[in-house]
């Protein structure tokens, strides 16, 4: 198993642009999440799934868009870069049936916008 | 407000001996506790968890002790190993058994084991 992927490792971008940055996992997992990691502040929920078709926000959604075509991808869409979104990303999943929240996470995406 | 805490930015100790990580919460509905391991350029990877119906579990060297009156949560690392050395994220969720899984995070402490 591959796990958790994410592309690509690295992005610059111009202030207005916008990019998706992909996830994708091979582990099943119903359950899929995006965080972003600035330096002093942890991991800050964005956005997550429970499932092909579901999704909702978490803790800072705002500038971001996601959606849930399938089991295994979970694409974060930036609709137009800001120097605030400059960031570590990080994509996250976890089965659900088993009642832990173990979750697993790619290697991130470290986003500078300019 | 942060409802996760992890006061103690950074910690040093030697090789051998014992690292203590300290965490504290707010959330009287957190119910699920983990802690994530975080080397540079790599995503976290999880360590070791705890439900709120236990006070203590260990795995190897890793043990993690809850204190639900206190809202405190510690994961203590024996014999501390240099390889250690990383950051280290405690996590919270709500629900019964975790299943509600979204993960609130503290802003993690750097720990430092010298050889």
């Amino acid at each position: 198993n591959a796990g958790v992927t994410q592309t690509p490792k690295f992005q610059v971008l111009k202030t207005g642009q916008s990019m998706t940055l992909q996830c994708a996992q091979d582990m099943n997992h119903e359950y899929m999440s995006w965080y972003r990691q600035d330096p002093g502040m942890g991991l800050r929920l964005i956005h997550y799934s429970v499932g092909a078709g579901i999704t909702d926000q978490g803790e800072v959604p705002n500038g971001y868009n996601v959606s849930r075509s399938t089991t295994e991808d979970f694409p974060l869409r930036l609709l137009s870069a800001a120097p605030s979104q400059t960031s570590v990303y990080f994509c996250a999943s976890s089965y659900m049936s088993s009642g832990y929240n173990e979750q697993f996470f790619g290697p991130g995406t470290r986003l500078t916008v300019l | 407000d942060q409802q996760v805490k992890q006061n103690s930015p950074s910690l040093s100790v030697q090789e051998g001996r014992i690292s203590i990580l300290n965490c504290d919460y707010t959330n009287s509905m957190f119910d699920y506790f983990l802690w994530y391991k975080k080397y540079p350029a790599e995503g976290p990877t999880f360590l070791i968890s705890i439900s709120s119906i236990k006070d203590k579990n260990e795995d190897g060297r890793f043990t993690v002790f809850l204190n639900k009156s206190a809202k405190h949560l510690s994961l203590h690392i024996v014999p501390s190993q240099p390889g250690d050395s990383a950051v280290y994220f405690c996590a919270a969720s709500e629900g019964p058994g975790g299943s509600n899984y979204k993960l609130t995070f503290g802003k993690g402490t750097l720990l430092t084991v010298n050889p």
